[in-house]
Formats: structure tokens, sequence, C-alpha cells
């Protein structure tokens, strides 16, 4: 069955690169995804990366796929305050399937 | 360019009355996915709109069901409210065919009491 795992806390000092991390089970998924989740807000898609990608760079983002080890990083280099929030990896098998979330990470940085 | 809206904003709701909540997705858009955001929790796929039919569906009962317009915008309804139905429901749109691109509107917090 589909599974996205996440560790639910990280705590960064400004400044820093934070590191979030996410698992998955399914290796039929085709796409998977990072969104961004503010307090009382619905979700930002910040990227997305295909399959057959090992790395995405955009800004200060950079996503890293290690799919022998179903493995999703994302990376924020240079962590502002204006991050903290809740970040959520998600996968699906093609870009008409649904979206299998991950419980999120919430990031704190600290000033 | 307006991006996916959804209406209202906030709802509550006592035990056993029914819901309608709305979406209108982004513009270009056919696709319109439904998803429940329980709090502390991911959010679950509940279904997906196309062509006015119901495509895909999550593991949720009968009680929710849907409708897409002509004009791709979409309702979701509830019978029979729960106090586990309490959450933030979050419309999604995409462009069928296209890149896998997913843009969700900012959701209904409903509350059941």
């Amino acid at each position: 069955g589909e599974d996205v795992e996440q560790s639910l806390f990280l705590s960064v000092r400004e400044g820093d690169s934070s590191v979030i991390n996410c698992t998955y089970t399914d290796s039929s998924s085709t796409y998977l995804y990072w969104y961004k989740q503010e307090p009382g807000a619905g979700l930002q898609l910040l990227t997305y990366i295909f399959s057959n990608m090992d790395m995405k760079q955009d800004q200060r983002l950079t996503v890293l796929l290690n799919k022998k080890d179903k493995h999703l990083s994302l990376r924020i280099a240079d962590t502002q305050t204006g991050d903290s929030a809740i970040y959520f990896c998600a996968e699906s098998m093609s870009g008409n399937t649904p979206l299998v979330f991950g419980k999120g990470t919430r990031l704190s940085v600290i000033a | 360019d307006a991006g996916v809206t959804q209406s209202p904003t906030h709802l509550i709701k006592t035990r056993g009355q029914q819901v309608t909540l709305r979406c209108s997705p982004k513009s270009g858009h056919d696709t319109v996915s439904w998803y429940q955001q329980a709090l502390g929790q991911g959010p679950q796929f509940i279904f997906q709109y196309y062509e006015e039919e119901e495509r895909q569906r999550g593991n949720f009962p009968d009680r929710f069901s849907g409708h897409q317009f002509p004009n791709y915008s979409s309702e979701l309804n509830v019978n029979a409210l729960l106090l586990g139905d309490s959450a933030l429901y979050l419309c999604a749109s995409s462009l069928r065919g296209a890149a896998a691109q997913q843009y969700f509107g900012p959701g209904t917090r409903l509350t059941v009491t």
C-alpha cells in the first residue's frame, strides 16, 4: 500500500540550511512533491520532481531523490523566519492521480 | 489570474445536518479534486471530478458526494454530519493531461458540534 513518512518537527536557526526528509513506499510513484502550509492557509506547491530525476534546484530549494531507497529530501538554503510552516511530502503515480501525503514536518526558524 | 477559490471560509454545523462546500478552479484548469485535512494530519483524498463525472474516489463513505458544473467549478456535499467530519476541506485544481501540478485553494474549515 501507499505510505509516506516524515519526521514531525525540525528546528533551525535563521540563516542555516534546513533539510526535511521523507520516505515513501510505492515504487510506482512517478511524481514527488513538496507543499508548504502556513497557519490557517491552504497548501502552496513549492516544487516537484519526476522519478527519473535525481535532483532539482529552484532558487533556495534543492530536492534530492534516492529512488533506490525511496527517500526524498528538501533542502532550504539560508532559512528565514518566513519559512516557518508545515512542509508536506506527497507522491502520485501520474499527474492526474490522487496525491498521497505524509503527516507533515513542522519547521520552526529561530531568529 | 485568479487561483483556486473556495467558499465559505468557515462553517459551523450540528451533527446530522448537511453541508455544501464550493470550489472554483484556477483559470484554464478542468479537473477538481477534494481533500479532507484533519487537525495535525496530512490531506486525505476524497474524490476527483473531470468532465462533470466522478473519476476517482478515496476511502470515504457515500455520505460524501460531489458535483462538477460545465464551468468546471465543483461542490462537495456531506450528509448526516458526524463530529469526526470536522476538518479543513481543500480543493485542488489541475489540467488533465498536463504535467503534474495540482494547485490548492485556501480551504473551508468545517466544525461539527
